[in-house]
């Protein structure tokens, strides 16, 4: 089945630096791909949508200066947390709408991203 | 028995037992749902979907049960696994005309061999 993968699966920073996130679409082309964010204990909560060839899409409180999202391709959606603080360590998951019209998505298995 | 914790709720169960979790959810509108398995550490896995115009879906060993009227879903496992052990969310498509989720507060389920 398609497999959507994410690079790296954890990552350690210092505070100020930026950390850039891959999530790939294994085996299916994705012209949109999402980002989610989970806190411990906590529900996944929608960030952005990532849309290949235009600008992504940010919700409500999410500041698109700090979390750049990049579509690069029908397989690649970057995120890039920068001039990251502690309060970003987050659990990071992207996921791609199946192809075949429904609205499952497939998660990647997440990048745990701890700022020092 | 159920009990809610900082952030989630927590079902704990014995091995053999059926299991019932439980999700309200917001938007009347919405036409599409799922359940997800979390498992820790890693990204949430589909377990089974169902569409508005259906009450009831089964799987192998799960059921999804949805009642429009209360806007409330459930995910019914039988013959809960200590593998079954996890977080389970529901989520749904509002009906946007986008592939967007919304997922609900997850409920962990706990399964004693």
């Amino acid at each position: 089945g398609a497999v959507v993968s994410q690079h790296p699966s954890w990552v350690i920073c210092k505070s100020g630096t930026s950390v850039k996130i891959e999530c790939r679409s294994l085996d299916f082309q994705a012209t949109t791909m999402f980002w989610y964010r989970q806190f411990p204990k906590q529900s996944l909560m929608l960030m952005a949508t990532s849309n290949e060839g235009s600008k992504a899409t940010y919700e409500q409180g999410v500041e698109k200066d700090k979390f750049l999202i990049n579509h690069a391709s029908l397989t690649l959606s970057t995120l890039t947390v920068t001039s990251a603080h502690p309060e970003d360590s987050s659990f990071y998951i992207c996921s791609a709408p199946t192809p075949g019209g429904n609205y499952e998505q497939y998660f990647g298995p997440g990048t745990r991203l701890t700022v020092t | 028995g159920e009990s809610v914790g900082l952030h989630l709720p927590t079902l704990s169960v014995q091995e053999g037992d059926n299991s019932i979790i439980n999700c309200a959810y917001s938007n009347s509108a919405s036409d599409y749902f799922i359940w997800y398995k979390q498992e820790s550490g890693k990204g949430p896995q589909f377990i089974i979907d169902i569409r508005s115009n259906m009450d009831k879906r089964q799987g192998q060993r799960v059921t999804v049960l949805l009642n429009k009227t209360v806007k409330h879903l459930s995910l019914q496992i039988a013959a809960t696994q200590p593998g079954d052990s996890a977080v389970y969310f529901c989520a749904e498509n509002p009906n946007s005309g986008y592939s967007t989720l919304t997922f609900g507060k997850g409920t962990m389920l706990l399964v004693s061999p």
